[in-house]
């Protein structure tokens, strides 16, 4: 079934220690991001991308970096995690010629900072 | 950048009822306004859209308004039913920006039987 993929579903992390969530979406959009939810905080941008080789930073972006090699992958690294980026994180990705098009989520990573 | 708010955090309703979510933008250069249901511990999925050069959109039960120059929108569901129970975002977005969308916080939805 096409759409987005994303690993791992949950994780319990240590604070200090680094993760990568992966996406892997196999629609062949240009765009690509990278939300947090938190309860009462609704949908926040941490990254995005245009297109492969291209990255941008969004509302929340500290804590986080992201690459994008190419077209379908786009992973979210945290390099030293901390307690406050506990949170579910959504990958998406739009087919985005400029235009502006609803987006297609991944299911999630419920990730735990302890 | 971009605000959105969102009202009313939680709405319910009677089976049958209609239901009415508002949101408000602040960058008059937005351009798409989209909408999401999230049911409880899944993902966000696309439920209905509007572009800037539309007032109105409807698809079955769900429509949308668009006021640009109150920038405003609301999505409004009529006869509703149990399985509508849900959070609901809107969002908005400019198209030449990445189309990076800003999310409003939410609305819960709950329709009682």
């Amino acid at each position: 079934t096409a759409g987005i993929t994303q690993a791992p579903t949950s994780q319990i992390l240590a604070a200090g220690r680094s993760m990568t969530l992966r996406c892997t979406q196999d629609m062949r959009h240009n765009a690509m991001y990278w939300y947090r939810q938190d309860l009462g905080l609704g949908l926040r941008l941490i990254h995005y991308s245009n297109t492969a080789g291209t990255t941008g930073k969004g509302e929340v972006p500290d804590g986080y970096s992201v690459s994008r090699a190419n077209t379908d992958d786009f992973p979210l690294t945290l390099a030293s995690a901390v307690p406050s980026q506990t949170s579910v994180y959504f990958c998406a990705s739009s087919d985005l010629p400029g235009g502006g098009y609803g987006y297609t989520f991944g299911s999630g990573t419920r990730l735990t900072v302890v | 950048g971009e605000n959105v708010e969102q009202h009313p955090s939680t709405l319910s309703v009677q089976e049958g009822d209609s239901a009415v979510i508002k949101c408000t933008y602040s960058d008059s250069a937005s351009n798409y306004f989209p909408w999401y249901k999230q049911e409880l511990g899944k993902r966000p999925q696309l439920i209905i859209d509007i572009r800037s050069n539309v007032g109105e959109k409807k698809d079955q039960r769900i429509a949308v308004t668009l006021n640009k120059t109150a920038k405003h929108f609301s999505l409004h569901i009529t006869e509703t039913q149990p399985e509508d129970s849900a959070v609901y975002f809107c969002a908005a977005s400019i198209g030449t920006n990445a189309g990076k969308s800003t999310f409003g916080d939410g609305t819960t939805l709950t329709v009682k039987p």
